[in-house]
């Protein structure tokens, strides 16, 4: 089963609202999770790496306060994207890795997409 | 001289061929490599993994080849199905330590029967 959760799955919003996005890690702790963005037949792109109890830490590029990041747990990160734009529509992809911090335990959510209209 | 494969951003193979699908990586610094599976509307699937300090890694119907004089990768997968049909990535670990993954250009394998 899933190790890693990933919701709503799909959301539709307005144009100027903000929606919010949950990361879980179902049976583990994370302390460490990434958030991904990823278009329309295009590769996932790193927006920012969400570590627990502290700032995230934004790729160059990524708005840190339009992409809002919360890591308060061992086993939620949330994303929140504020005031939305259709530009934003993209399927967003969380991962996380269990407590041996290693990449062979690196597990992907099922992603969200989010359309703006 | 020796080749290197192109990246080809669609595969088209027959059921029961051997498919290769190839992959160039950025950071000569880069230690560890993944490829990633993903069906639509779905996260990446773990296929197989190789460290830096190899050139060759076997799984079951798949091998990953890497090249470091030429930041190269490459998938093969044997006696292809129609259930291996999919966008396949190839991701490269950043950092010494972490594991923030950063993914190549992916690849759609059809399969058709």
């Amino acid at each position: 089963g899933a190790v890693v959760s990933q919701h709503p799955s799909r959301v539709i919003c307005k144009s100027g609202t903000s929606v919010k996005i949950e990361c879980r890690s179902l049976d583990f702790q994370a302390t460490t999770m990434f958030w991904y963005r990823q278009f329309p037949k295009q590769s996932l792109m790193l927006m920012a790496t969400s570590n627990e109890g502290s700032k995230a830490t934004y790729e160059q590029g990524v708005e840190k306060d339009k992409f809002l990041i919360n890591h308060a747990s061992l086993t939620l990160s949330t994303l929140t994207v504020t005031s939305a734009h259709p530009e934003d529509s993209s399927f967003y992809i969380c991962s996380a890795s269990g407590a041996s911090g290693s990449v062979a335990t690196l597990h992907f959510g099922n992603g969200t997409r989010l359309t703006v209209t | 001289g020796e080749s290197v494969g192109l990246h080809l951003p669609t595969l088209s193979v027959q059921e029961g061929d051997n498919s290769i699908i190839n992959c160039a990586y950025s950071n000569s610094a880069s230690d560890y490599f993944i490829w990633y599976k993903q069906e639509s509307g779905k996260g990446p699937q773990f296929i197989i993994d190789i460290r830096s300090n190899m050139d060759k890694r076997q799984g079951q119907r798949v091998t990953v080849l890497l090249n470091k004089t030429v930041k190269h990768l490459s998938l093969q997968i044997a006696a292809t199905q129609p259930g291996d049909s999919a966008v396949y990535f190839c991701a490269e670990r950043r950092y010494q330590a972490g594991t923030a993954l950063i993914f190549g250009k992916g690849t759609t394998l059809s399969v058709s029967s």
